[in-house]
């Protein structure tokens, strides 16, 4: 199974950078998502990495280390409309048939950026 | 416009009356997804389907039921409700039934089991 975990909030001033951490412990592993929510809105699609590394998009990057169990969110130039949940998500290998075909979610990072 | 839609988007209903949750996609999506989210739980995967006629169980099916006959919609049921299912449900698609790791999500449903 599949097991993740991430800090429940983090605080940081408009401008700044932070990083939010996602550790996982899964029986196999394909890669991981993120996803961002505002107050209960849909959630919707950040990135995903596949390989290990940094991915960037504009002022979001994400990075995985396999070898770590371990991946981050790096949310640069902070503005008050980032405040919202993040999600880290894993998928399965692609080998894995029944249950095992989905994502499965952390318990999410509630972000509050202030002025 | 491409999206995902939820019906209805709030319901409050009784114990034991049976309700339907309609999800419907018009981006020719294979893959579709329900999942509930309660305080503190994050997302939970209810049931899931790779394609017409193809359903299968997420990590808490439950009380719940799925159908996948035609490609566009995928309703969640829920024969007898009872209040532990009080939560925010969403429905999610993704182009392919393999990158399901990037997924679309309608506007959730908020549903209330007296």
């Amino acid at each position: 199974g599949q097991s993740l975990e991430q800090p429940s909030e983090v605080t940081a001033v408009e401008g700044a950078i932070v990083q939010i951490n996602c550790t996982y412990q899964t029986s196999g592993f394909y890669g991981l998502s993120w996803y961002q929510q505002h107050d209960g809105g849909a959630p919707t699609f950040l990135s995903y990495n596949a390989l290990d590394g940094l991915e960037e998009t504009g002022r979001f990057s994400s990075f995985l280390s396999r070898s770590d169990s371990y991946g981050y969110l790096l949310l640069q130039e902070l503005q008050m409309k980032d405040s919202a949940s993040y999600f880290c998500a894993v998928r399965p290998p692609s080998f894995s048939s029944g249950s095992a075909r989905q994502l499965t979610f952390g318990s999410g990072t509630q972000l509050t950026v202030l002025p | 416009e491409a999206q995902v839609t939820q019906n209805p988007r709030y319901l409050i209903t009784v114990t034991g009356k049976k309700l339907t949750v309609t999800c419907s996609q018009n981006m020719n999506h294979e893959y579709m997804s329900w999942y509930r989210q309660d305080p503190g739980l994050g997302l939970r995967q209810i049931y899931y389907s790779m394609n017409v006629e193809v359903t299968d169980k997420g990590d808490v099916p439950e009380g719940y039921k799925v159908s996948r006959k035609e490609k566009r919609n995928f309703p969640l049921i829920l024969e007898s409700p009872s209040p532990n299912q009080t939560s925010l449900y969403f429905c999610a698609s993704s182009l392919r039934a393999l990158s399901y790791n990037e997924q679309f999500f309608g506007p959730g449903t908020r549903l209330t089991v007296l």
